[in-house]
C-alpha cells in the first residue's frame, strides 16, 4: 500500500502549457507539502497546508497553484510552464498539527517534470 | 537564519568500511534534525531523527546520528557499509514551523 502517492511519475511538455500532478496519502495526517529539487539535488519548500488550509507559500512564482480539496489530497497546478520550471516535484505529508516540527515526513516517489 | 551545511558532496568508501557522513547546522532555537536517503528514481525515506531526546539516535539499516550541541553537529554513521547503502543522504532541519531546511546531499559512493 503506497502511503504517498503522486501521478504522473514523468510529465514532458511544452513550454508555455498548463499542467497538473496530484498526491493523495492514506496515512491519515493533517500537513501536506510540495518540494522542488533541482537537477542539483537541492530540495525547497514550496507549499504546505495543513487540513486544507494554506500555510506555507514560498516565494514561488503566481503560476504555480496549490490546491488541497481534502486533507488527503494536494494538487499542483502550474500554468504557462517555462523551461526553468523542470524539475521534480516531491509531494509529502506528515502528522503536525500547531507548529511542533517533531514528526517526520513521508514522501512520495516525485514527478519528473521536463519542459521542452 | 537557519540553515543546514553537508561537507562533501561525495564520499566514497569501500565495502565492510565505516561511512561518516557530515551535518553541520545553524538554529537559533533548539532543534529536530533528520537523516534522509534518497535512492535513485525514488523519493526521500527517514533514517533517523533527533527530537531532543537521546542524542545517540539509531535508525534504519543499521546507521546512527550523534547530535553534538557544542558543535552544531549531526553527523551520520554506519560502521560497515554494503552496496546498497550507495545512495544520497540528505541532512534536515526543522525549527518547528513545519518547514524543512535540507542541506545540499552528500551521495554516498560503495566499492567493492
Amino acid at each position: 500500500d503506497t502511503a504517498v502517492s503522486q501521478t504522473p511519475k514523468y510529465l514532458v511538455t511544452q513550454m508555455g502549457n498548463d499542467k497538473s500532478i496530484k498526491c493523495e496519502q492514506n496515512l491519515g495526517h493533517d500537513t501536506m507539502y510540495w518540494y522542488k529539487q533541482d537537477s542539483k539535488k537541492f530540495l525547497k519548500i514550496m507549499f504546505s497546508y495543513n487540513n486544507k488550509e494554506l500555510i506555507i507559500n514560498e516565494t514561488v512564482p503566481n503560476r504555480f497553484s496549490p490546491k488541497s480539496p481534502d486533507k488527503a489530497h494536494l494538487n499542483l497546478h502550474i500554468n504557462s510552464l517555462e523551461l526553468g520550471d523542470s524539475a521534480v516535484y516531491f509531494c509529502a505529508s506528515s502528522q503536525e498539527t500547531g507548529h511542533g516540527g517533531r514528526s517526520p515526513l513521508h514522501f512520495g516517489n516525485g514527478t519528473r517534470l521536463t519542459v521542452t | 537564519a537557519q540553515s543546514v551545511t553537508q561537507l562533501g558532496s561525495h564520499v566514497s568508501v569501500s565495502e565492510g568500511a565505516l561511512v561518516l557522513l557530515r551535518c553541520n547546522y545553524s538554529s537559533s532555537v533548539p532543534p529536530y534534525l533528520f537523516w534522509y536517503v534518497q535512492y535513485p528514481n525514488q523519493g526521500l525515506q527517514l533514517l533517523l531523527k533527533y527530537t531532543s531526546a537521546a542524542t545517540l539516535v539509531k535508525g534504519i539499516n543499521g546507521f546512527e546520528a550523534e547530535f553534538k550541541k557544542s558543535e552544531t553537529s549531526f553527523h551520520l554513521t554506519k560502521p560497515s557499509a554494503h552496496m546498497s547503502d550507495a545512495a544520497e543522504y540528505f541532512c534536515a532541519l526543522n525549527t518547528g514551523f513545519q518547514k524543512l531546511v535540507f542541506g545540499t546531499g552528500t551521495r554516498l559512493l560503495v566499492s567493492p
